[in-house]
C-alpha cells in the first residue's frame, strides 16, 4: 500500500490478557521501528528490525514485549499478560535503508487500553 | 534523563503571525535533527529536517534553525495558518541513518484565525 498500515486502530484488552499488534510497512521499506507513546509523552523507541532481523530492541520495556518480523515485511508487537501501564498508542514506521534522512513514515498507530 | 526537552507544552498564534517553536538536547553525539507534525489519530508525519554541519534549513513557509554550540533548535512556521494547528515534536538521532529517533514531548501550535 501507500503508507504504513497498522491494525488493529483501538485495542481495549482486559489486565492479563495477551494482545498481537500488526504492522504492515510500505513495501521495499527495510527497517521497520516500533514506538510506544503514552498519553502526553513523545514516542519512545521499542525496536527496530533491518529485514528479519532484529537488530536493537533495547527500548522493549520487559520481557513481556516481543516483536517478530519473519519474512521481513509484516511486524507484530505481541504484549503478554498486559498491564495498565501499557496502555499506550503503538505506532510502527518504515523507511529504506539509509534514507532516513527524511525521517520515518509513521502509521496511525494502535491506541491500546487495558482495563 | 530527557535527551530532548520541548519547554512549552502549548503555543498560541494569531494566523499570519509568525510561529517559533524551540526544542534542547543534552546529546552532543546528536547529528541529525527532525520536526514531525501530528494531527489527533494519525501517525507523526515528518515536516523538515537539518543536518549538524548547517545551521540553517528553509522549506517554504518552514524554516529551521540549529545552533549547535547552545544545543538548540527552533522551527519557524511563517506566516502561520489555522492548518498549522497540531502537536509538533522534535526529534533527534546519531549519525548512523537507521539509529533509531529520540524525541521531545511535543508542543500543540494552536494558529488563531
Amino acid at each position: 500500500g501507500a503508507g504504513v498500515s497498522q491494525s488493529p486502530r483501538y485495542k481495549v484488552a482486559k489486565r492479563g490478557q495477551d494482545v498481537a499488534l500488526r504492522c504492515d510497512p510500505i513495501s521495499g521499506h527495510v527497517s521497520l521501528f516500533w514506538y510506544q507513546q503514552a498519553l502526553g509523552q513523545g514516542p519512545e523507541f521499542l525496536t527496530y528490525f533491518q529485514n528479519e532481523a532484529q537488530l536493537d530492541k533495547s527500548g522493549l520495556p520487559s520481557d513481556r514485549f516481543f516483536a517478530e518480523r519473519p519474512e521481513g515485511s509484516v511486524s507484530t508487537l505481541k504484549i503478554q499478560r498486559t498491564q495498565q501501564e501499557d496502555s499506550a498508542v503503538y505506532l510502527c514506521a518504515s523507511s529504506l535503508a539509509g534514507t532516513a534522512n527524511y525521517g520515518y513514515t509513521f502509521g496511525s498507530g494502535t491506541r491500546l487500553t487495558v482495563v | 534523563d530527557q535527551q530532548v526537552k520541548q519547554n512549552s507544552p502549548s503555543l498560541s498564534v494569531q494566523e499570519g503571525r509568525i510561529s517559533i517553536l524551540n526544542c534542547d538536547y543534552t546529546n552532543s553525539m546528536f547529528d541529525y535533527f527532525l520536526w514531525y507534525k501530528k494531527y489527533p489519530a494519525e501517525g507523526p508525519t515528518f515536516l523538515i529536517s537539518i543536518s549538524s554541519i548547517k545551521d540553517k534549513n528553509e522549506d517554504g513557509r518552514f524554516t529551521v534553525f540549529l545552533n549547535k554550540s547552545a544545543k538548540h533548535l527552533s522551527l519557524h512556521i511563517v506566516p502561520s495558518q489555522p492548518g498549522d494547528s497540531a502537536v509538533y515534536f522534535c526529534a533527534a538521532r546519531g549519525s548512523s541513518g537507521n539509529t533509531p529517533l529520540v524525541f521531545g514531548k511535543g508542543t500543540r501550535l494552536s494558529v488563531i484565525a
